[in-house]
């Protein structure tokens, strides 16, 4: 059974500051991961994807990946309060069914 | 708008009914997945599908729930005698998979939200 596991929160941080989203999996087998928001009564929109180990930045996104420890990461600089929304890890192996987390719910409060 | 077209967006069933659920791809994509999503839920794989073949259905139902994929027109996922717990937020996404463009994201349509009464 392939789990990813994410701590469903909420997470709540203030404006401007740095917001820590983390997500576990269990398939050694994984090769790609991904980090989607999914805003209230809204469907998921990837942010970003991340298949080697290290970091990868985009704008005030970075994604981080450790395959040894099996463990992503999403960072979120100056968070806004439009950041505010369900973030959802994905995981893929060699199947082309990516396995979702149950999600991590962000507030940045003004 | 060439996403993911899905309908209808809300759907009132009452016990015992069909519910059926249509899905567009992108334009280009050929793979389509279902999911099912319950309130302060994540999203659970239900089926993927590719033109005319199921290639996994592993996280669907053995009873009362089918999925095909047509040829021509659009992919339907088919809930036979729809009970209460059959309540949810059902998304289809597509993806290319297909060699070089194939980066694994998947583009989610607006999503189809049944109630069963």
């Amino acid at each position: 059974q392939k789990e990813v596991e994410q701590n469903s929160g909420p997470l709540s941080v203030p404006e401007g500051a740095i917001a820590s989203l983390n997500c576990t999996y269990s398939d050694r087998g994984s090769q790609s991961f991904f980090w989607y928001r999914q805003y209230s009564g809204k469907s998921p929109e990837l942010i970003m994807f991340i298949y080697s180990n290290g970091d990868k930045e985009d704008g005030r996104f970075t994604a981080q990946l450790n395959k040894a420890s099996q463990y992503v990461s999403l960072l979120i600089r100056d968070s806004q309060p439009s950041d505010s929304a369900t973030y959802l890890c994905a995981v893929r192996g060699g199947s082309y069914i990516p396995t979702f987390g149950r999600g991590t719910s962000l507030i940045v409060h003004p | 708008n060439a996403g993911v077209m899905q309908n209808p967006r809300h759907l009132v069933r009452r016990r015992g009914q069909e519910a059926r659920l249509r899905c567009s791809p992108m334009k280009g994509h050929s793979h389509v997945y279902w999911y099912r999503q319950l309130p302060e839920e994540g999203l659970k794989f239900m089926v993927y599908l590719q033109k005319e073949n199921i290639i996994d259905e592993s996280g669907m139902p053995k009873e009362r729930f089918s999925a095909e994929f047509p040829k021509e027109g659009p992919s339907i996922l088919r809930i036979q005698q729809v009970v209460r717990g059959d309540s949810a937020a059902y998304f289809c996404a597509s993806s290319s998979n297909t060699g070089e463009v194939d980066t694994g994201e998947l583009f989610f349509g607006e999503g189809s939200r049944l109630t069963v009464l």
